[in-house]
């Protein structure tokens, strides 16, 4: 099984920063790979797949890039409604599998 | 629009059959080149994969849990669901229900959840 590992765990940024989300896979799984938001009580939603595509509605303040098994998610500019937990998901072999998750919070 | 609703029992005793519906709305189950799949998080921890189905009925499954799991597609009700057998506490998890598109692998639209406990 392909192993999805997010650092950090936790990260602290001031609204307005710029905050930086790694996520590393245990072999390569070319640019299959996508990045989804959860606040607290609700469902994942889809932010960028294929590594760097913004999914629908997606503010541009987000983007993603990266491939093989190095890629990183940028947030230019935090606004209030970016701090959660973020987690990066390989979907070049099954079984499909997330990273940990690393939590977005307000410094 | 397309929206997803879980439905079942929200307690299940240790070594039963937890099993959950999926009902579609806002579009047909078998239209498009849709996966729909079922996801769990266990409280405070990530996400895991438990498995998808295609409408034709084609499924893959977790190998983690595939001695356990079935899901099935009933096309006529918009609906899929999951069954998880010989259920221990650490099945004891929220479960999603999920549209997964673009070659099978995004997941696009994700219902709300819901929680399962494994309790005697």
């Amino acid at each position: 099984e392909m192993v999805m590992t997010q650092s950090p765990a936790t990260l602290s940024v001031s609204p307005g920063e710029r905050a930086t989300l790694s996520c590393r896979a245990s072999q390569s799984v070319s640019s299959n790979l996508a990045w989804y938001q959860q606040k607290p009580g609700q469902a994942p939603s889809l932010l960028i797949y294929g590594a760097s595509t913004r999914a629908t509605g997606i503010p541009a303040r987000f983007s993603g890039s990266g491939s093989g098994t190095e890629f990183t998610l940028t947030i230019s500019s935090l606004q209030s409604e970016d701090f959660a937990v973020y987690y990066c998901q390989q979907y070049n072999n099954w079984p499909y599998t997330f990273g940990q998750g690393t939590k977005l919070e307000i410094k | 629009q397309v929206q997803l609703q879980e439905s079942g029992p929200g307690l299940v005793k240790p070594s039963q059959t937890l099993s959950l519906t999926c009902t579609v709305s806002g579009g047909s189950i078998s239209s498009g080149s849709y996966y729909w799949s079922w996801i769990r998080q266990p409280a405070g921890k990530g996400l895991e994969w438990i498995g998808r189905i295609y409408p034709s009925g084609s499924t893959n499954y977790n190998p983690s849990l595939k001695s356990r799991v079935t899901i099935s597609v009933d096309t006529s009700k918009n609906q899929f669901s999951l069954k998880l057998s010989s259920v221990t506490a650490a099945d004891t998890a929220v479960y999603y229900c999920a549209r997964v598109g673009m070659g099978g692998g995004i997941v696009d639209y994700w219902g709300q959840g819901t929680l399962v406990t494994v309790s005697s």
